[in-house]
């Protein structure tokens, strides 16, 4: 089945610092999402971006779908920021449900 | 529109017993997956049901089974419950089987 690689696996910054998160899969997708998982578990979904780049306040992502790898930006970190972020990924009709990386976990110090 | 809701929030089982847990989608969506997650994991897919049929399953033994609704609501269920089987249960709803949204989450005790 297909791979998923996340990097770096923890990531610790001060408030209002940027960062870049990325995924690299192992074949092609036809789905590719990014989420934030908050304490009490929720996956809230940031962006569905099988291909191209997309951005949504201080968050931004790019997928390269020929490179086979994803990025995250997080600009001007808040401590609201803090918790792992996923990248998961389908591919074929969607039968087989998202693979998930092992997520990056964040920690904003104010 | 509402979102995608699971229940029960928590559950607590002894080994060998047999759980249900439920979902129900967001509107107007007719696809819903089921995935576990491990502490300190990513969830991992059990199964998932379009339009009432199972099209896709993970590897996972055939203890764990579902069900899906005419309204698109679902039901995961496990039969002869191990230790291993803790975990946080997630639901997710999508439209024709693309972007999915996921529910709370049912956390799985098993004693």
């Amino acid at each position: 089945g297909i791979q998923v690689e996340q990097s770096p696996p923890d990531l610790i910054l001060q408030e209002g610092a940027n960062s870049t998160l990325r995924c690299n899969f192992s074949d092609s997708v036809n789905n590719l999402q990014w989420f934030h998982q908050n304490p009490w578990g929720q996956l809230i979904n940031l962006f569905y971006i099988p291909s191209g780049t997309k951005q949504n306040g201080r968050l931004s992502a790019t997928t390269v779908a020929t490179e086979r790898y994803s990025l995250l930006y997080i600009s001007s970190s808040q401590t609201t920021d803090s918790g792992v972020y996923f990248c998961a990924v389908g591919s074929g009709g969607g039968a087989d449900g998202l693979t998930f990386g092992k997520g990056t976990h964040l920690i904003i110090q104010p | 529109e509402t979102g995608v809701t699971q229940s029960p929030t928590h559950l607590i089982k002894t080994r060998g017993q047999q759980v249900t847990l439920r979902c129900s989608s967001q509107s107007g969506h007719n696809t819903v997956s089921w995935y576990q997650q491990a502490l300190g994991q990513g969830p991992q897919f059990i199964f998932q049901y379009y339009r009432e049929e199972e099209n896709g399953r993970g590897n996972f033994p055939p203890r764990f089974s579902g069900l899906q609704f005419p309204n698109y609501s679902s039901e995961l269920n496990v039969n002869a419950l191990e230790l291993d089987d803790s975990a946080l249960y997630l639901c997710a709803s999508s439209l024709d089987r693309y972007e999915q949204y996921f529910g709370p989450g049912t956390r799985l005790t098993v004693t």
